[in-house]
């Protein structure tokens, strides 16, 4: 167990639609990751962000966004959706920055139909 | 551009023998190398990483990583693998100057008995 929780397991939506995956990092980390994971793509860094304040951006589209809260908890909102965003976005947290390791947690898989 | 390649899609090896995941890296800048593993259906783990220093790395379950500038390398190795070493392996730098993460495609490791 890496300490890092996400929500939901599985989420299963229609083209056009609008979910929200939700991320609880370890305690103590101040950075949180998020990740899409699919067949075609690989693994790609979305966004990162560092104690509430965006950090770094990868390759997220501007239909996908992102925040973290005070309580550093993080939700990435997914809007508009299509058949090529279904895949497994995990959420990651490190201490502090990129040069540290990050804790991966379970994964949502999202299928959108 | 920064860019991380795995050349293997899979290796097979078998249990005891010398396993070694290649990895290679684009030397704009000075990433920091890291490796992680992915067991089905669970996030990625920390593995090792590289930043300065000593060129062999020692990290996670026996595993050992050798840096070499010249060759723009980081490969994965382990003297004797177990068959629960089988999983799916990926390199990542992180070029903090982009503050970027890239991860390679991955590498399926399927040790047999």
């Amino acid at each position: 167990d890496s300490g890092v929780t996400q929500t939901p397991k599985h989420l299963i939506t229609a083209t056009g639609q609008r979910v929200t995956l939700r991320c609880s990092p370890r305690s103590g980390d101040l950075s949180v990751y998020w990740y899409q994971q699919s067949l075609d793509q690989g693994l790609q860094f979305l966004i990162q962000y560092y104690n509430g304040e965006e950090r770094a951006k990868g390759n997220i589209l501007e239909r996908f966004s992102a925040q973290q809260f005070p309580d550093l908890h993080s939700e990435l909102n997914l809007s508009s959706l299509e058949l090529g965003d279904s895949a497994l976005y995990f959420c990651a947290s490190s201490l502090r920055d990129l040069e540290g390791e990050q804790f991966f947690g379970p994964g949502t898989r999202l299928t959108v139909l | 551009a920064q860019s991380v390649a795995q050349p293997e899609d899979q290796v097979n090896v078998a249990e005891g023998n010398p396993l070694t995941v290649k990895c290679t890296y684009s030397v704009s800048g000075n990433p920091y190398l890291f490796w992680y593993v992915q067991y089905p259906n669970r996030g990625l783990q920390f593995l090792l990483k590289y930043i300065t220093g000593d060129n062999l790395v020692k990290g996670s379950y026996g595993f050992e990583a050798e840096f070499n500038k010249s060759q723009t390398s980081f490969h994965l190795k382990k003297p004797s693998a177990l068959v629960s070493d089988s999983a799916l392996y990926f390199c990542a730098a992180v070029y903090s100057s982009a503050s970027k993460i890239i991860f390679g495609s991955g590498t399926r490791l399927s040790i047999r008995p």
